[in-house]
C-alpha cells in the first residue's frame, strides 16, 4: 500500500490564483481530512470527510474548497489564493469503526508546501 | 468541545537521559489520547494510543505515555534518549463518537549527543 499520497510537494502561487492540492489513500479509509501546519500553530482543521458525497468544515474553512466524490480522492480547492494562505498542508485518513476494537489512528501524506506571493 | 495543551515549545535533553514531553487534556466524555511524532519536512507518524484499559501504553522506537485521569494528563517518556528522536511531537485528543482529533501545538524536541 502507498497509504496517503499528496501532490504537488511544493508550489508557489500568485495571489489571486486558483489550484487543486490532490490527496489521495489506498486503504479504504472512510475518513479523511486536510490540516494546515503553521510554525508554533500546531495542526488546524480544514475540512473533513466521513465518506463519499459528505464534507464538513473545520476551525479554518474560509478560502478553500474540498469534495469527496469517491473514497480514495479528498481533493483542496483554493479560489483566490492569499499570502495568508502560505502554509503546509497535509492530509490524512483514518478508518474508527464503533464498538469494541474502535480506532482512529490518523495516517498522513507527506505534505504540500505552498507558498502564495 | 476538546483541547490539548503541550505546556512546552521545546524540550532540551541528553543522549542517554530519561525524556518527558507533556500534554495535558480537557474532553468532555472518555478521551482517545494520541501522540504523533513529524520529522523534518515529513508528514506526521503515529506513535502511540490510549483507548482504555492499562494507563501505561507503549509505542514505536521504545516510546510510552502514562494516562492519568486525575490530573488529565498524557505525557509522553522515554527512559534513554537518543539523537534520532530529535523531532516535532504533537499530543491530540478525541472521544468516543468522535473522529476528529484536536492537536496540541506541539513540542519540539532536542537530543544533544
Amino acid at each position: 500500500n502507498a497509504g496517503v499520497t499528496q501532490t504537488p510537494k511544493f508550489r508557489i502561487l500568485k495571489i489571486g490564483q486558483s489550484m487543486t492540492l490532490q490527496c489521495t489513500q489506498d486503504m479504504n479509509h472512510n475518513y479523511m481530512y486536510w490540516y494546515r501546519q503553521d510554525p508554533g500553530m500546531g495542526l488546524k482543521l480544514i475540512y473533513y470527510s466521513v465518506g463519499a458525497g459528505i464534507t464538513d468544515k473545520g476551525e479554518v474553512p474560509n478560502g478553500y474548497n474540498v469534495s469527496r466524490s469517491t473514497t480514495e480522492d479528498f481533493p483542496l480547492r483554493l479560489e483566490l489564493a492569499a499570502p495568508s494562505q502560505t502554509s503546509v498542508y497535509f492530509c490524512a485518513s483514518s478508518s474508527p469503526r464503533v464498538g469494541r476494537g474502535s480506532t482512529d489512528t490518523q495516517y498522513f501524506g507527506p505534505g504540500t508546501r505552498l507558498t502564495v506571493l | 468541545a476538546q483541547s490539548v495543551a503541550q505546556p512546552e515549545d521545546q524540550v532540551n535533553v541528553a543522549e542517554g537521559n530519561p525524556l518527558t514531553v507533556k500534554c495535558t487534556y480537557s474532553v468532555s466524555g472518555n478521551p482517545y489520547l494520541f501522540w504523533y511524532v513529524q520529522y523534518p519536512n515529513r508528514g506526521l507518524q503515529f506513535l502511540l494510543k490510549y483507548i482504555t484499559g492499562d494507563n501505561l501504553v507503549k509505542g514505536s522506537y521504545g516510546f510510552e505515555a502514562e494516562f492519568n485521569k486525575s490530573q488529565t494528563s498524557f505525557h509522553l517518556k522515554k527512559p534513554s534518549a537518543l539523537v534520532s528522536d530529535s523531532a516535532l511531537y504533537f499530543c491530540a485528543v478525541s472521544f468516543i463518537g468522535s473522529y476528529i482529533p484536536t492537536f496540541g501545538r506541539g513540542t519540539s524536541l532536542i537530543v544533544h549527543p
